[in-house]
Protein backbone atom coordinates (compact mmCIF):
# COMPACT_ATOMS: atom_id res chain seq x y z
CA UNK A 1 0.00 0.00 0.00
CA UNK A 2 1.57 3.41 -1.10
CA UNK A 3 1.95 5.70 1.53
CA UNK A 4 1.23 9.44 1.56
CA UNK A 5 3.06 11.12 -1.08
CA UNK A 6 3.68 14.91 -1.15
CA UNK A 7 5.09 16.84 -4.04
CA UNK A 8 7.52 18.17 -4.70
CA UNK A 9 10.14 17.45 -2.37
CA UNK A 10 12.03 20.90 -2.56
CA UNK A 11 11.04 24.15 -3.91
CA UNK A 12 12.80 27.33 -3.96
CA UNK A 13 10.78 30.57 -4.34
CA UNK A 14 11.05 34.42 -4.01
CA UNK A 15 9.43 36.67 -1.81
CA UNK A 16 5.87 37.83 -3.12
CA UNK A 17 5.08 34.66 -5.36
CA UNK A 18 2.85 32.12 -4.60
CA UNK A 19 3.00 28.72 -4.26
CA UNK A 20 1.02 25.30 -4.26
CA UNK A 21 1.97 22.50 -2.62
CA UNK A 22 0.26 18.38 -3.32
CA UNK A 23 -0.70 15.71 -1.06
CA UNK A 24 -1.78 12.54 -2.14
CA UNK A 25 -3.36 10.46 1.20
CA UNK A 26 -3.32 7.03 1.83
CA UNK A 27 -6.18 5.15 -0.67
CA UNK A 28 -9.29 5.04 1.24
CA UNK A 29 -8.51 8.21 3.29
CA UNK A 30 -10.63 11.05 3.85
CA UNK A 31 -8.73 13.10 6.40
CA UNK A 32 -5.84 15.37 5.35
CA UNK A 33 -4.14 17.33 7.23
CA UNK A 34 -1.40 19.99 6.81
CA UNK A 35 1.21 20.98 9.03
CA UNK A 36 4.74 23.79 9.07
CA UNK A 37 7.68 23.11 10.74
CA UNK A 38 10.10 25.53 11.65
CA UNK A 39 13.19 25.33 14.04
CA UNK A 40 11.98 28.18 16.00
CA UNK A 41 8.15 27.26 16.00
CA UNK A 42 8.37 23.39 15.97
CA UNK A 43 5.35 21.52 14.40
CA UNK A 44 1.91 23.72 13.66
CA UNK A 45 -1.04 22.60 12.72
CA UNK A 46 -2.52 24.57 9.68
CA UNK A 47 -5.46 22.68 8.42
CA UNK A 48 -7.71 19.57 8.17
CA UNK A 49 -9.56 18.79 5.21
CA UNK A 50 -12.61 16.22 5.23
CA UNK A 51 -15.19 15.20 2.29
CA UNK A 52 -14.11 18.22 0.63
CA UNK A 53 -14.38 20.23 3.45
CA UNK A 54 -12.24 22.08 5.94
CA UNK A 55 -12.98 20.66 9.08
CA UNK A 56 -10.49 22.26 11.55
CA UNK A 57 -8.31 25.15 11.27
CA UNK A 58 -5.23 26.40 12.85
CA UNK A 59 -3.72 30.12 13.24
CA UNK A 60 -2.36 31.38 10.28
CA UNK A 61 -3.18 34.24 8.10
CA UNK A 62 -5.54 33.72 4.96
CA UNK A 63 -2.35 33.38 2.65
CA UNK A 64 -2.41 29.94 3.95
CA UNK A 65 -5.12 27.91 2.20
CA UNK A 66 -6.30 24.74 0.96
CA UNK A 67 -8.17 22.57 -0.66
CA UNK A 68 -9.42 18.92 -1.29
CA UNK A 69 -10.55 17.30 -4.13
CA UNK A 70 -13.33 14.28 -4.78
CA UNK A 71 -10.40 11.72 -4.89
CA UNK A 72 -8.86 12.84 -1.15
CA UNK A 73 -6.76 14.33 -2.66
CA UNK A 74 -5.57 17.86 -1.22
CA UNK A 75 -3.26 20.87 -2.41
CA UNK A 76 -2.09 24.02 -0.03
CA UNK A 77 -1.91 27.17 -1.25
CA UNK A 78 0.74 30.18 -0.12
CA UNK A 79 0.30 33.38 -1.93
CA UNK A 80 2.52 36.85 -1.71
CA UNK A 81 5.47 34.37 -0.16
CA UNK A 82 7.42 36.03 3.03
CA UNK A 83 10.90 34.86 4.08
CA UNK A 84 8.68 33.89 7.55
CA UNK A 85 7.46 30.93 5.18
CA UNK A 86 10.57 29.16 4.55
CA UNK A 87 10.09 25.51 6.09
CA UNK A 88 8.68 21.99 6.54
CA UNK A 89 5.41 21.24 5.08
CA UNK A 90 3.67 17.51 5.97
CA UNK A 91 0.65 16.73 5.32
CA UNK A 92 -0.83 13.35 7.20
CA UNK A 93 -3.88 11.20 6.18
CA UNK A 94 -6.35 9.26 7.85
CA UNK A 95 -9.10 7.15 7.49
CA UNK A 96 -11.81 9.36 9.12
CA UNK A 97 -9.60 11.24 12.07
CA UNK A 98 -11.48 10.22 14.87
CA UNK A 99 -9.19 10.07 17.97
CA UNK A 100 -8.60 6.52 18.10
CA UNK A 101 -7.06 6.24 14.77
CA UNK A 102 -3.25 7.12 13.95
CA UNK A 103 -2.16 9.44 11.49
CA UNK A 104 -0.04 9.00 8.56
CA UNK A 105 3.17 11.51 7.64
CA UNK A 106 4.74 12.40 4.02
CA UNK A 107 7.69 13.26 3.86
CA UNK A 108 7.01 16.99 3.52
CA UNK A 109 8.24 19.51 0.75
CA UNK A 110 10.89 21.93 1.99
CA UNK A 111 10.37 25.23 1.05
CA UNK A 112 12.59 27.94 0.45
CA UNK A 113 11.52 31.76 -0.27
CA UNK A 114 14.72 34.32 -0.71
CA UNK B 1 -6.48 22.78 26.24
CA UNK B 2 -5.70 19.19 27.83
CA UNK B 3 -1.69 19.54 27.47
CA UNK B 4 1.23 17.14 28.29
CA UNK B 5 5.03 17.84 29.91
CA UNK B 6 7.68 15.68 28.50
CA UNK B 7 11.64 16.33 29.44
CA UNK B 8 13.24 18.40 26.65
CA UNK B 9 15.83 15.88 25.99
CA UNK B 10 17.08 12.21 27.37
CA UNK B 11 19.79 9.84 26.56
CA UNK B 12 20.28 5.94 26.20
CA UNK B 13 22.79 3.43 25.48
CA UNK B 14 21.74 1.11 22.60
CA UNK B 15 20.02 -2.24 23.68
CA UNK B 16 19.18 -0.73 26.64
CA UNK B 17 15.57 -0.27 27.68
CA UNK B 18 14.47 3.60 27.67
CA UNK B 19 11.35 5.00 29.19
CA UNK B 20 9.97 8.15 28.27
CA UNK B 21 7.82 9.93 30.52
CA UNK B 22 4.75 12.11 29.69
CA UNK B 23 2.53 14.20 32.22
CA UNK B 24 -1.45 14.79 31.39
CA UNK B 25 -2.63 15.99 34.85
CA UNK B 26 -5.42 17.70 33.16
CA UNK B 27 -6.61 14.67 30.77
CA UNK B 28 -10.33 13.78 30.44
CA UNK B 29 -11.74 10.63 30.47
CA UNK B 30 -12.29 10.50 26.68
CA UNK B 31 -8.62 11.36 25.90
CA UNK B 32 -6.40 8.89 23.80
CA UNK B 33 -2.70 9.33 24.94
CA UNK B 34 -1.14 9.56 21.34
CA UNK B 35 2.90 8.84 20.45
CA UNK B 36 4.76 10.06 17.40
CA UNK B 37 8.07 10.56 16.95
CA UNK B 38 10.27 11.95 14.14
CA UNK B 39 13.68 10.72 13.01
CA UNK B 40 15.85 13.29 10.91
CA UNK B 41 14.83 15.06 7.69
CA UNK B 42 11.20 12.87 8.08
CA UNK B 43 7.66 13.23 8.71
CA UNK B 44 6.27 12.16 11.91
CA UNK B 45 6.07 8.33 12.53
CA UNK B 46 3.11 6.73 14.61
CA UNK B 47 4.11 5.22 17.65
CA UNK B 48 1.56 3.95 19.78
CA UNK B 49 -1.32 5.00 21.46
CA UNK B 50 -4.12 3.97 24.50
CA UNK B 51 -6.95 4.97 26.67
CA UNK B 52 -6.65 3.47 29.50
CA UNK B 53 -4.72 -0.26 29.74
CA UNK B 54 -1.57 -0.57 29.24
CA UNK B 55 -0.20 -1.58 25.25
CA UNK B 56 2.01 -3.26 23.03
CA UNK B 57 3.29 -3.18 19.45
CA UNK B 58 6.34 -4.21 17.55
CA UNK B 59 7.79 -0.90 18.25
CA UNK B 60 6.87 -0.33 21.71
CA UNK B 61 5.18 -0.29 24.99
CA UNK B 62 2.75 2.27 26.64
CA UNK B 63 2.49 2.29 30.33
CA UNK B 64 -0.62 3.85 31.33
CA UNK B 65 -0.85 5.00 34.80
CA UNK B 66 -3.96 4.48 36.92
CA UNK B 67 -4.99 7.82 37.35
CA UNK B 68 -4.29 8.23 34.04
CA UNK B 69 -2.77 11.49 34.61
CA UNK B 70 0.68 10.30 33.59
CA UNK B 71 2.34 7.40 30.74
CA UNK B 72 5.70 6.17 29.83
CA UNK B 73 6.87 5.09 26.22
CA UNK B 74 9.06 2.41 26.42
CA UNK B 75 11.54 0.89 23.52
CA UNK B 76 12.79 -2.37 24.71
CA UNK B 77 16.04 -2.08 23.50
CA UNK B 78 16.93 1.06 22.14
CA UNK B 79 18.66 1.13 18.65
CA UNK B 80 20.26 4.19 17.06
CA UNK B 81 17.76 4.17 14.42
CA UNK B 82 15.33 4.67 17.39
CA UNK B 83 17.28 8.55 18.16
CA UNK B 84 14.47 11.12 16.99
CA UNK B 85 12.20 13.66 18.61
CA UNK B 86 8.96 11.69 20.37
CA UNK B 87 5.76 13.45 20.66
CA UNK B 88 3.08 12.58 23.24
CA UNK B 89 -0.24 13.87 22.13
CA UNK B 90 -3.45 13.64 24.21
CA UNK B 91 -6.72 13.12 21.58
CA UNK B 92 -10.06 13.69 22.55
CA UNK B 93 -12.99 15.44 22.36
CA UNK B 94 -11.73 17.92 25.26
CA UNK B 95 -8.03 17.83 24.21
CA UNK B 96 -9.46 19.96 20.37
CA UNK B 97 -7.20 17.29 18.63
CA UNK B 98 -10.01 16.19 16.88
CA UNK B 99 -10.18 15.22 13.62
CA UNK B 100 -6.93 15.14 12.19
CA UNK B 101 -5.34 17.91 13.96
CA UNK B 102 -1.91 17.36 16.09
CA UNK B 103 -0.82 20.09 18.45
CA UNK B 104 2.60 19.01 18.57
CA UNK B 105 4.65 20.13 21.86
CA UNK B 106 8.55 20.18 21.83
CA UNK B 107 8.83 16.52 22.66
CA UNK B 108 11.52 14.58 24.09
CA UNK B 109 15.15 14.21 21.75
CA UNK B 110 16.06 10.76 21.91
CA UNK B 111 19.89 10.12 22.08
CA UNK B 112 21.38 6.58 21.69
CA UNK B 113 24.77 6.09 22.31
CA UNK B 114 26.45 3.07 20.83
Amino acid sequence: KAGVTQTPRYLIKTRGQQVTLSCSPISGHRSVSWYQQTPGQGLQFLFEYFSETQRNKGNFPGRFSGRQFSNSRSEMNVSTLELGDSALYLCASSRTGTTNEKLFFGSGTQLSVL
Amino acid sequence: DAKTTQPNSMESNEEEPVHLPCNHSTISGTDYIHWYRQLPSQGPEYVIHGLTSNVNNRMASLAIAEDRKSSTLILHRATLRDAAVYYCILRGVTSYNQGGKLIFGQGTELSVKP
